[in-house]
């Protein structure tokens, strides 16, 4: 079965760092460019990156550029996001997506003092 | 960076009737490949976005066929022939032509 399963949710303070996984199987890691997403609560779907596994190459969204860092990690099959000082503004749901087809489950990030 | 543009914002939708939701993009989608890179997701409470249409018109496996797209160049839009109970939440439309952009979303209901 094609899927991807992301790490647990995080509760951070601001000004910290959070880093989540996006464990794939089913299919050929470096096949797909990954994708990040963010979704705040109750508002829509904002792109982040991506990177191709075949080589770790990174594109950013501009809004994110300078605290976003995405890597993917060959031998375990495993895409990551992380994501630095973060404000109350971060609090969210991060989707990693490959091939536009398949879906994390979501990873609720919390940023609260 | 291209701006998608989804109207309406919410739709409420009696069972058994057609629905219809608008995509429009700031630059035309249409790959120098010949494909136009224009997609449809249902994003149902609690759930993860799901894809319903890739490049304009093509239904994604085991999508049903009351689903429909269409359109060019930079309009689109997304027709369900009949909603049924199960098509309730945000539709979003999605372009991949240059990096990923999302419209803002469409909440669909049931009356």
């Amino acid at each position: 079965e094609v899927q991807l399963v992301q790490s647990g949710a995080e509760v951070k303070k601001p000004g910290a760092t959070v880093k989540i996984s996006c464990k794939v199987s089913g299919y050929t890691f470096t096949d797909y460019y990954m994708h990040w997403v963010q979704q705040a609560p109750g508002k829509g779907l904002e792109w982040m990156g991506l990177v191709d596994p075949e080589d770790g190459e990174t594109i950013y969204a501009e809004k994110f550029q300078g605290r976003v860092t995405i890597t993917a990690d060959t031998s375990t099959d495993t895409a990551y996001m992380e994501l630095s000082s973060l404000r109350s503004e971060d609090t969210a749901v991060y989707y990693c997506v490959s091939a536009f087809d398949i879906w994390g489950q979501g990873t609720m990030v919390t940023v609260s003092s | 960076d291209i701006v998608m543009t989804q109207t309406p914002l919410s739709l409420s939708v009696t069972p058994g009737q057609p629905a219809s939701i608008s995509c429009k993009s700031s630059q035309s989608l249409l790959h120098s490949d010949g494909k136009t890179y224009l997609y449809w997701y249902l994003q149902k409470p609690g759930q993860s976005p799901q894809l319903l249409i890739y490049e304009v018109s093509n239904r994604f496996s085991g999508v049903p066929d009351r689903f429909s797209g269409s359109g060019s160049g930079t309009d689109f839009t997304l027709k369900i022939s009949r909603v049924e109970a199960e098509d309730v939440g945000v539709y979003y439309c999605m372009q991949s032509i240059q990096l990923l952009t999302f419209g803002g979303g469409t909440k669909v209901e049931i009356k």
